[in-house]
């Protein structure tokens, strides 16, 4: 049961244009939402977050929109450039869960996108 | 400042041998993460440890084992590999979960089973 999903396996882009990866969850109680990016043989990095509380975040040129209606989130990358070119994962926490809040992580599959110079 | 790191980078296994990947924190972090990476499946947690002497079973715990040493280290065995423990494994370690969310991984241990 997969409770994060990123169906787009891959995304290509030109270079100065957006970059829109998506995400969708399925457990209402998510209620805090991360984006991460990896690149070839490293870990994965964090890129930015949100709350649940909120619908948009901003950090330069990554913005995070949320929609809980939808239980749909997407990360707006503007200007798209080649060092963006890696995988990305959303993840989504449960922040409370048996009373306790230890930050449990659940992934999406990844997007691989590739801006083109 | 080292961040996280895992040893050994690489690993290639026979089935039914056993191995310990590494990993280690200097950021002060109270909880520790292990994760494997499998194509089309993103991150599956494996064990975490929310603080020093605790662990927990994550999504995918069966055939593996974790000891957290202390706060810095937090380690993870297979007792008994096999073909489809093949993966990238990850450490990770993150804050009190009251003050953030945010993990930070190490490098991944590439293991393969033969």
């Amino acid at each position: 049961d997969q409770q994060v999903k990123q169906n787009s396996p891959s995304l290509s882009v030109q270079e100065g244009r957006i970059s829109i990866l998506n995400c969708d969850y399925t457990n209402s109680m998510f209620d805090y939402f991360l984006w991460y990016k990896k690149y070839p043989a490293e870990g994965p990095t964090f890129l930015i977050s949100i709350s649940s509380i909120k619908d948009k975040n901003e950090d330069g040129r990554f913005t995070v929109f949320l929609n809980k209606s939808a239980k749909h989130l997407s990360l707006h990358i503007v200007p798209s450039q080649p060092g963006d070119s890696a995988v990305y994962f959303c993840a989504a926490i449960l922040s409370f869960a048996g009373g306790t809040s230890y930050g449990k992580l659940t992934f999406g599959q990844g997007t691989i996108l590739t801006v083109h110079p | 400042n080292a961040g996280v790191t895992q040893t050994p980078k690489f690993q290639v296994l026979k089935t039914g041998q056993s191995m310990t990947l590494q990993c280690a924190q200097d950021m002060n972090h109270n909880s520790m993460y292990w994760y494997r990476q499998d194509p089309g499946m993103g991150l599956r947690l494996i064990y975490y440890s929310a603080s020093e002497g605790t662990t927990d079973k994550g999504e995918v715990p069966n055939g593996y084992n974790v000891s957290r040493l202390n706060k810095r280290e937090f380690s993870l065995r297979l007792e008994s590999a096999a073909p489809s423990q093949t993966s990238v494994y990850f450490c990770a370690s993150s804050g009190r979960p009251d003050q953030t969310y945010e993990q930070y991984f190490g490098p991944g241990t590439r293991l393969t089973v033969t």
